[in-house]
């Protein structure tokens, strides 16, 4: 069966060092994959999404960026971390048998 | 692009009551509108969803409706019950490629 990680769990970082975020997926191939941030009491806000290795779609301007470096595997990263960039990191990805999205457990970043 | 809007943005009901959330969705190419239950401090769950080709959709308490036409699409919440009190987000886009997120409805099912 299909399941999917992220790590780490929770994370406190002070502004302006760096970031990286990482989601697995096993038990399928090339399958999309979605990273999105959501802020305190917030909606689901999209922040980029991927197709295939070394393909990234990004869907809001900022200082984070996102690689693919295998198939499974998608990474969320900054070079310098804001306050802003504080909420719950979640990674999805779809299922090709029947179109279904599911989301990861998720990453709680605090910025301090 | 896909605009998605989501009402009430919180729904308070008494255990047994019925809950019913709405959305609209801007594109009509979209074919896919799902349905996520998020607990306190959890990640998004899927619950139900519906496919352009059926108007209805129902799994137990949960059922979903699609209008096409109007571009809209419901959830409904039979015989609440405390454990159902969550935030409930829909979403609507064409499959696989993105989703498109409502802005979430709080529900609170009080006993």
């Amino acid at each position: 069966s299909q399941t999917i990680h992220q790590w780490p769990a929770t994370l406190v970082q002070p502004v302006g060092s760096p970031l990286s975020l990482e989601c697995t997926v096993e038990g399928t191939s090339n399958p999309n994959l979605y990273w999105y941030r959501q802020a305190a009491g917030r909606g689901l806000q999209l922040l980029f999404y991927s197709v295939g290795i070394g393909q990234i779609s990004s869907e809001v301007p900022q200082n984070l960026s996102a690689s693919r470096p295998q198939d499974r595997q998608f990474i969320l990263s900054s070079k310098k971390l804001l306050l802003s960039d504080s909420g719950f990191y979640l990674c999805a990805w779809i299922d090709p048998t029947n179109y279904e999205q599911y989301f990861g457990p998720g990453t709680r970043l605090t910025v301090t | 692009g896909e605009n998605v809007e989501q009402h009430p943005s919180t729904l308070s009901v008494q255990e047994g009551d019925s809950a019913v959330i709405k959305c609209t969705y801007s594109d009509s190419a979209s074919n896919y509108f799902p349905w996520y239950k998020q607990e306190l401090g959890k990640r998004p769950q899927l619950i139900i969803d519906i496919r352009s080709n059926v108007g209805e959709k129902k799994d137990q308490r949960i059922a979903v409706t699609l209008n096409k036409t109007a571009k809209h699409f419901s959830l409904h919440i039979t015989e609440t019950q405390p454990e159902d009190s969550a935030v409930y987000f829909c979403a609507a886009g064409v499959f696989f490629q993105k989703l498109v997120f409502g802005t979430g409805t709080r529900l609170l099912v009080s006993p």
